[in-house]
């Protein structure tokens, strides 16, 4: 079974600061990978995601991930972090097949002026 | 604006209640999720129907019944249900079930509160 590990239960970035938010999976095979982000009694809302090829992708909202193999690893990042950035990150891996999404445990951003 | 649509926002009920979530897609989505999220903790996922049919069952408890009458929309049926089932509860979709290229999308949610 997959898992994931979101090491880091709140971050405090400053803007305009940069952001590097960890994300460690675990899976046998090929993972698909993704970052949602879920703003206070919201839905999650997809930031970027990664099934193969290219592994530095670019996602919404100037956010980019880069997948690791050797590493296990899909960091996020962005260079400049805005006020409205402030929110739940969810790491989260994808088996094949029915689409079984494993969340991670999620990343609190806050953004302090 | 999301493209999956929950009803209702916030619910309140008692345990000896029968209420109904729904959710609805337009965007041609052939697999719909039901997600349950506690406070402060990730999405877990309960049910996967795809093409119509029930595909995944999370050991959920029988108070929770889903049902899909057509490919666009998706209920959960509550009912006896307790007070730790309050949490929120997350529809999504997906273009088909096979994982590539088919990322979830998500409702806003229902704030579901049993008392």
């Amino acid at each position: 079974a997959q898992s994931v590990t979101q090491p880091d239960i709140h971050i405090t970035v400053s803007e305009g600061a940069s952001l590097e938010l960890r994300c460690n999976y675990s899976y046998g095979a090929t993972p698909y990978l993704f970052w949602y982000v879920q703003s206070p009694g919201q839905g999650l809302q997809l930031l970027l995601k990664y099934f193969s090829g290219d592994t530095l992708v670019q996602g919404i909202k100037g956010f980019e991930a880069e997948f690791k193999r050797s590493q296990s690893s899909f960091n996020l990042r962005k260079p400049s972090v805005h006020w409205s950035d402030a929110a739940e990150y969810f790491c989260a891996v994808g088996a094949g097949g029915y689409q079984k999404v494993t969340f991670g445990i999620g990343t609190k951003l806050q953004v302090i002026p | 604006d999301t493209e999956v649509t929950q009803t209702p926002k916030h619910l309140v009920m008692g345990m000896t209640n029968k209420k109904s979530l729904k959710c609805e897609q337009h965007m041609g989505h052939r697999a719909m999720y039901w997600y349950k999220q506690k406070a402060k903790k990730p999405p877990e996922l309960m049910f996967v129907y795809s093409y119509e049919k029930l595909s995944i069952n999370e050991s959920v408890p029988s108070r929770f019944s889903p049902e899909c009458p057509n490919s666009s929309l998706l209920n959960l049926h509550l009912h006896a249900l307790q007070p730790e089932d309050s949490a929120l509860y997350l529809c999504a979709s997906s273009p088909n079930d096979s994982g590539y290229n088919s990322p979830l999308h998500f409702g806003n949610g229902t704030r579901l509160t049993v008392t």
